[in-house]
């Protein structure tokens, strides 16, 4: 059974890089089968997905135009694990992000979720 | 991008009665050579994530009650639960996951009356 355990911080600073990990068991995170996303929401935005990573012989990256400055998603074959940094953050990017395995081959399975609230 | 819209935003619907979510995407989302659509369903409760109920548009992840259940192809898409339970208020929403960006519909939150 697949688990995702995410953690990282619940209150960054404005402007300052938000950062949170997410500790997969039950699968690989090189799995030639299967993506891992970043996906956020808040009531203002609902539910809005960030970026990809997947491996198919190498590594690939996708990310959402509106943060694709902003972002990046790395995975960690050694500690089976998938990291998001967003930098320069305001309070718009307060939401509850989470770690989520799926694909079109897959099935999807969401992590518990982490609050993150951009705050002075 | 795929957009994705939802009706209704919501509806309130007896116990024991059927209540119907529709979504539909701005293009096909049907992969021919898989002959698949690739469209998720999603239950999601208060302080909870969302939890998968149906993928591939129609095949219902185990563990999952039989009364839910996913139709449609191409563009238009159903999530019918035949027999509405009291557990089963919560916000349902689509997901399509034929290309990036990944996106959802607004959701529909089931309600009783």
């Amino acid at each position: 059974q697949v688990q995702l355990q995410q953690s990282g911080q619940g209150l960054v600073q404005p402007s300052q890089t938000l950062s949170l990990t997410c500790a997969i068991s039950g699968d690989s995170v090189s799995s030639d089968l299967t993506a891992w996303s970043w996906i956020r929401q808040s009531p203002s935005r609902g539910l809005e997905w960030l970026a990809r990573t997947y491996y198919r012989s190498q590594w690939y990256y996708d990310y959402a135009i509106s943060v694709k400055s902003r972002i990046i998603i790395t995975a960690d074959i050694s500690k089976n694990q998938v990291s998001l940094q967003l930098s320069s953050v305001t309070p718009d990017d307060t939401a509850v992000y989470y770690c989520v395995r799926g694909s079109q081959a897959s099935v999807w399975v969401w992590g518990q979720g982490t609050l993150v609230i951009v705050s002075s | 991008d795929i957009v994705m819209t939802q009706s209704p935003d919501s509806l309130a619907v007896s116990l024991g009665e059927r209540a119907t979510i529709n979504c539909k995407s701005s293009q096909s989302i049907f992969h021919s050579s898989k002959n698949k659509n690739y469209l998720v369903w999603y239950q999601q409760k208060p302080g909870q994530p969302p939890k998968v109920l149906i993928y591939w548009s129609s095949t219902r992840e185990s563990g999952v009650p039989d009364r839910f259940s996913g139709s449609g192809s191409g563009t238009d898409f159903t999530l019918t639960i035949s027999s509405l339970q009291a557990e089963d208020v919560a916000v349902y929403y689509c997901q399509q996951y034929y290309d990036v960006p990944l996106t959802f519909g607004g959701g529909t939150k089931v309600e009783i009356k």
